[in-house]
């Protein structure tokens, strides 16, 4: 199974902030996703990082609020812009290999606290 | 569109009797089904999967999970549960033509000693 390392693990921030979370993988994927768990809640997806082009987002969820890179097939992040205290939630990267026949690996998560 | 439901916030049972988690979904074509376990203060992890075959499908840690077509289930079970299976479990489908999943509410299941 991956290896999937996020930064920051946890961090608490001013409302009005953006952060940046970072999420590298020890061998290459085909496919890389963002997933976000508010309080107590289910997983919902935000967006699908593209290779080299830009992120396709989920209904609700926008470029400018949750601006997503991916250089190369190890590596991406995610910011979350002009946080508020509804962007408080633990956000996951996800990640599915070329020869996998359909389950995603997971990150141990970034949790974010705005205040 | 793809939808899990997964209609019990908590099951309670005590240790060493069997325990099932529910689960149904809804999807167009075939679906592939998951389940994932989560640990306080952890990411997810992969438990088991349903692609096709056998309608019983066994994963980590003795778990196994039964598909059922017409009922559009994929129940997990596990036949003696352990105090240390107590976790949040999610059922998650995704379809042919969709490699994210999407996942239910989850399950808190609680093993009593």
């Amino acid at each position: 199974s991956a290896v999937i390392s996020q930064k920051p693990s946890r961090d608490i921030c001013q409302r009005g902030t953006s952060l940046t979370i970072q999420c590298q993988v020890d061998s290459q994927v085909t496919m890389m996703f963002w997933y976000r768990q508010q309080p107590g809640q289910s997983l919902t997806l935000i967006a699908t990082a593209n290779q080299g082009s830009e992120a396709t987002y989920e209904s609700g969820f926008v470029i400018d609020k949750f601006p997503i890179s991916r250089p190369n097939l190890t590596f991406s992040t995610l910011t979350v812009s002009n946080m508020s205290p509804e962007d408080s939630s633990i956000y996951l990267c996800s990640v599915a290999y070329t020869t996998n026949t359909g389950e995603l690996f997971f990150g141990e998560g970034s949790r974010l606290t705005v205040l | 569109a793809q939808s899990v439901a997964q209609p019990e916030d908590q099951v309670n049972v005590a240790e060493g009797n069997p325990l099932t988690v529910k689960c149904t979904y809804s999807v167009s074509g075939n679906p592939y089904l998951f389940w994932y376990v989560q640990y306080p203060n952890r990411g997810l992890q992969f438990l088991l999967k349903y692609i096709t075959g056998d309608n019983l499908v066994k994963g980590s840690y003795g778990f196994e999970a039964e598909f059922n077509k017409s009922q559009t289930s994929f129940h997990l079970k596990k036949p003696s549960a352990l105090v240390s299976d107590s976790a949040l479990y999610f059922c998650a489908v995704r379809s042919t033509g969709r490699r994210a999943l999407t996942f239910g509410s989850g399950t808190r299941l609680q093993v009593q000693p």
